[in-house]
């Protein structure tokens, strides 16, 4: 089965740095990406991580272990704007059925 | 940037009857779409995998004769809700992937259904 794990909500002050961790079982990888998703809004791409390490893109990094099934997107210098989902999901394989499972995300809170 | 559309954005319909909902990509071409519902304060849920010009692949428990998926075009896929019941009301968002693409989906704006 596939299973991706992620803290249901979190909180964190405006100016502030936050992790929002994730942890997958999955028949398969080849990638995981991280969306955010404001409420009543279609998601949007953030991040894609396919090889161990640290990505950074401004104010966003994601960091990938394969070894241990486990992603994080940090979030620094955290503005109001924020305050949203942010959805872990993983894509088990390539191919044709090139299908992504979302994790159930977590609901980030963002005061001033 | 890629774009998909979809419309409508929101759609309120009667018990029992039927809805159509389309998926469009405006400057791309995608052999593959992919159907999403999500329940208020819950994840993206995968309903179904469309190929163009194939039968949709449908994920464990969705009915397939409930939910009925054509891409008969490289740029268009419909989802028809067929004898929707209020239980269906739902946030249904469509994906794309584009022939050439590397590996992003491309995410449509989203329909919210209100079965009555």
């Amino acid at each position: 089965g596939q299973n991706i794990d992620q803290p249901t909500e979190m909180t964190a002050t405006e100016g502030a740095i936050v992790q929002i961790n994730c942890t997958y079982q999955t028949s398969g990888f080849n990638g995981l990406f991280w969306y955010q998703q404001h409420a009543g809004e279609a998601p949007t791409f953030l991040s894609y991580n396919v090889l161990d390490g640290l990505e950074e893109k401004g104010r966003f990094s994601s960091f990938l272990s394969r070894s241990k099934g486990y992603s994080y997107l940090l979030l620094k210098e955290l503005q109001m704007k924020d305050s949203a989902s942010y959805l872990c999901a993983v894509r088990p394989r390539l191919g044709l059925d090139d299908k992504i499972i979302f994790g159930k995300g977590t609901r980030l809170h963002i005061l001033p | 940037g890629a774009v998909v559309s979809q419309h409508p954005s929101w759609v309120i319909c009667k018990s029992g009857t039927s809805v159509k909902i389309e998926c469009r990509s405006l400057d791309f071409q995608a052999t593959t779409m992919f159907w999403y519902r999500q329940f208020p304060k819950q994840s993206l849920m995968l309903m179904a995998t469309s190929n163009e010009g194939s039968k949709a692949t449908y994920e464990q428990g969705v009915e397939k004769d409930k939910f009925l998926i054509n891409h008969a075009s490289l740029t268009l896929s419909t989802l028809t809700v067929t004898s929707a019941h209020p239980e269906d009301s739902s946030f249904y968002i469509c994906s794309a992937k584009s022939a050439s693409g590397l590996y992003e989906q491309y995410f449509g704006p989203g329909t919210r259904l209100t079965v009555t």
